[in-house]
């Protein structure tokens, strides 16, 4: 099974200010067929179901904000909150799917300083 | 628009069984595969495996052989999932998550209380 380690477990960060989540992955989700990372990133809001931020790494859902970014290769990623908000007050999670299980991080909880 | 409906909270003894429901609308059931995730209270998203939509064939992550169960309704689009033999420590929330390789559309978790 493909172990994804989130970095840190938790982030205070003011508004306004940047906030930067990483993931490594025990081996590499970089399909070379199509030069695409199978990585995913979810935002997870208190007493909410998970929703999908970001997918083959980069890729924003349609209606999240500019603010959320990721990249990476290979088998290290990061998501990128630019500039920190209120709302986004979350745990976040990354996801490998190239290969089943399809395995999450532990997550990364991240709150206003 | 895609939704995912589930069915409502349970609270079970040990050693019973639950079956709980996930309905979808807004898109074609058998097209995309249903996945199920567990959340232990406090914990992180755990993935109990998946079952293809169209041929109904279940594939169970490692620790959720055996007690654990994927049907389907295609009549009503719908999911299900079934536990026996409940056990305290699978007091949790259980989600249905719609399967594109990454997860597109959740619903909202049910949650199982296993307790005397």
């Amino acid at each position: 099974d493909i172990v994804m380690t989130q970095s840190p477990d938790s982030l205070a960060v003011s508004l306004g200010e940047r906030a930067t989540i990483n993931c490594k992955s025990s081996q590499s989700v970089l399909y070379n067929s199509n030069n695409k990372n199978y990585l995913a990133w979810y935002q997870q809001k208190p007493g909410q179901s998970p929703k999908l931020l970001i997918y083959w790494t980069s890729t924003r859902v349609s209606g999240v904000p500019d603010r959320f970014s990721g990249s990476g290769s290979g088998t290290d990623f990061s998501l990128t909150i630019s500039s920190l908000q209120a709302e986004d007050v979350a745990v976040y999670y990354c996801q490998q799917y190239y290969s089943t299980p399809q395995t999450f991080g532990q997550g990364t909880k991240v709150e206003i300083k | 628009q895609v939704q995912l409906v589930q069915s409502g909270s349970e609270l079970k003894k040990p050693g019973a069984s639950v079956k709980v429901s996930c309905q979808a609308s807004g898109y074609t059931f058998t097209s995309y595969n249903m996945n199920w995730v567990r959340q232990a209270p406090g914990q992180g998203l755990e993935w109990m495996g998946r079952i293809n939509t169209d041929t109904g064939n279940p594939t169970y992550a490692q620790g959720f052989i055996g007690r654990f169960v994927f049907s389907l309704d295609t009549s009503v689009n719908t999911a299900y999932l079934q536990i026996s033999s409940l056990k305290a420590e699978d007091t949790a929330v259980y989600y249905c998550a719609r399967d594109k390789g990454y997860f597109d559309f959740w619903g909202q978790g049910i949650l199982v209380t296993v307790s005397s």
